[in-house]
């Protein structure tokens, strides 16, 4: 079984702090991704990895950054969290995409809830 | 622009009978379509899948409907159970079109199922 873990599931911030969220995976997947959920916007991709210190911005970068320095780990930072985002976090991890032997199915972690104060 | 679109917000079914959700996209380069299910608080879980060379896939109460001319898929849940009350996502994959394992999601449909 795949398994994602997520280092918090909920989170208080005041606004300003740096934040980290940690994901793990122990699949041995290369690529790794982070969302947030909010209500009426479904998923929005934030960054992505394909492989160890690399990192791709998704469709909502904006005052975020990632690292990858091993290949089960995947870190989200806010470098000084906002009140807009106040969101639900999500990590996912997949094998490597492309061609058609592949699914592109990605697993989930069970998410983090964040709230800046 | 939204490439991969789920209509209808919210759906109301009562247990026993059939639920249906929809789901449509633009781009023809789509190859892959998967269904995830969320419970509040909690991540979204995988359900099935169906690849552009097949418009059927079943996997217990759950079917995956593929209509490749229009553009559109369906998941079928037969019967609805109570405990299938969740958000349903739509996703979609463009695997020979360089999608390089990224997926494009729906906003998702939340399910009720009633007793």
């Amino acid at each position: 079984d795949v398994k994602v873990t997520q280092s918090s599931r909920y989170l208080v911030k005041r606004t300003g702090e740096k934040v980290f969220l940690e994901c793990v995976q122990d699949m041995d997947h290369e690529n790794m991704f982070w969302y947030r959920q909010d209500p009426g916007l479904g998923l929005r991709l934030i960054y992505f990895s394909y492989d160890v210190k690399m990192k791709e911005k998704g469709d909502i970068p904006e005052g975020y950054s990632v690292s990858r320095e091993k290949k089960e780990r995947f870190s989200l930072i806010l470098e000084s969290a906002s009140t807009n985002q106040t969101s639900m976090y999500l990590c996912a991890s997949s094998f490597v995409g492309g061609g058609l032997t592949s699914t592109d199915t990605q697993y989930f972690g069970p998410g983090t809830r964040l709230t800046v104060l | 622009d939204q490439q991969v679109k789920q209509n209808s917000p919210s759906l109301s079914v009562q247990e026993g009978r059939i639920s249906i959700l929809n789901c449509d996209y633009t781009n023809s380069m789509f190859d892959y379509f998967l269904w995830y299910k969320k419970y509040p608080a909690e991540g979204p879980t995988f359900l099935i899948s169906i690849s552009s060379i097949k418009d059927k896939n079943e996997d217990g109460r759950f079917t995956v409907f593929l209509n490749k001319s229009a553009k559109h898929l369906s998941l079928h849940i037969v019967p609805s159970q109570p405990g299938d009350s969740a958000v349903y996502f739509c996703a979609a994959s463009a695997r020979y079109g360089g999608s390089q394992g990224n997926l494009i999601f729906g906003k998702g449909t939340k399910l009720s199922v009633k007793p």
